[in-house]
């Protein structure tokens, strides 16, 4: 079965340091997702991306944030100056909207640790 | 904006039916979807059902859906104690393109 990969599991990063997170999306879907996770809380969205560029972004999305496909396969979160607050699992998503249940898959997360 | 509200915990005994309950706003749903996350873990997507059914049937797992109330529950039978996690409800609008909108999350707690 296709999979969303996503690297590092677990990230730690000192205050006020820039983190890439990285995803891998399913190779055939061409609309990409980032969701945020505060521990005990709800899965949030971020931001969806679609031919090169920013569809929908969330009010938590601000100018710290950005994403990129650098390549033919990779989809990264970059937090350029991060905050505790920003302390969070960070899931990638992909869809296809062609197949049943639009293919919607995500990765098993990125835990990020802002000390 | 579109809002997805679940209650916050069941308890139920091993080998006991459990029923989870959602409730949407978004009337353009076509997807909604359940989705399982253990402690510590990824989103695993368990099952969803399409707008337009009433049911849907998936070994230990039963979807009911109604579009007419906004309601969608997930019943898990002879529940095992590996079913305990934490169950989101979510859903998506037409296009396949848009946001997934999730639930708050109901901790289901298995008692051996």
């Amino acid at each position: 079965e296709p999979e969303v990969t996503q690297t590092p599991s677990h990230q730690v990063t000192q205050m006020g340091q820039e983190v890439i997170l990285r995803c891998v999306p399913i190779s055939n879907h061409l609309y990409f997702y980032w969701y945020r996770q505060i521990l005990g809380q709800k899965v949030e969205f971020l931001v969806s991306f679609y031919n090169n560029e920013i569809s929908e972004k969330s009010e938590i999305f601000d100018d710290q944030f950005s994403v990129e496909r650098p390549d033919g396969s990779n989809f990264t979160l970059k937090i350029r100056s991060t905050k505790l607050e920003d302390s969070a699992m960070y899931f990638c998503a992909s869809s296809d909207p062609g197949e049943t249940g639009y293919g919607y898959t995500f990765g098993s997360g990125t835990r990020l640790t802002v000390v | 904006g579109e809002d997805v509200e679940q209650s916050l915990f069941l308890s139920v005994r091993e080998g006991d039916s459990s029923v989870i309950n959602c409730t949407y706003t978004d009337s353009s749903s076509t997807y909604l979807y359940w989705y399982k996350q253990e402690p510590g873990a990824g989103l695993q997507l368990l099952t969803y059902i399409f707008s337009n059914m009433d049911m849907k049937q998936d070994q230990r797992l039963t979807v009911l859906l109604n579009k007419k109330d906004k309601h969608l529950s997930l019943r898990i039978a002879d529940t095992q104690t590996g079913d305990s996690a934490i169950y989101f409800c979510a859903e998506i609008p037409s296009g396949g393109y848009q946001k997934v909108t999730f639930g708050t999350g109901t901790k289901l707690q298995v008692i051996p």
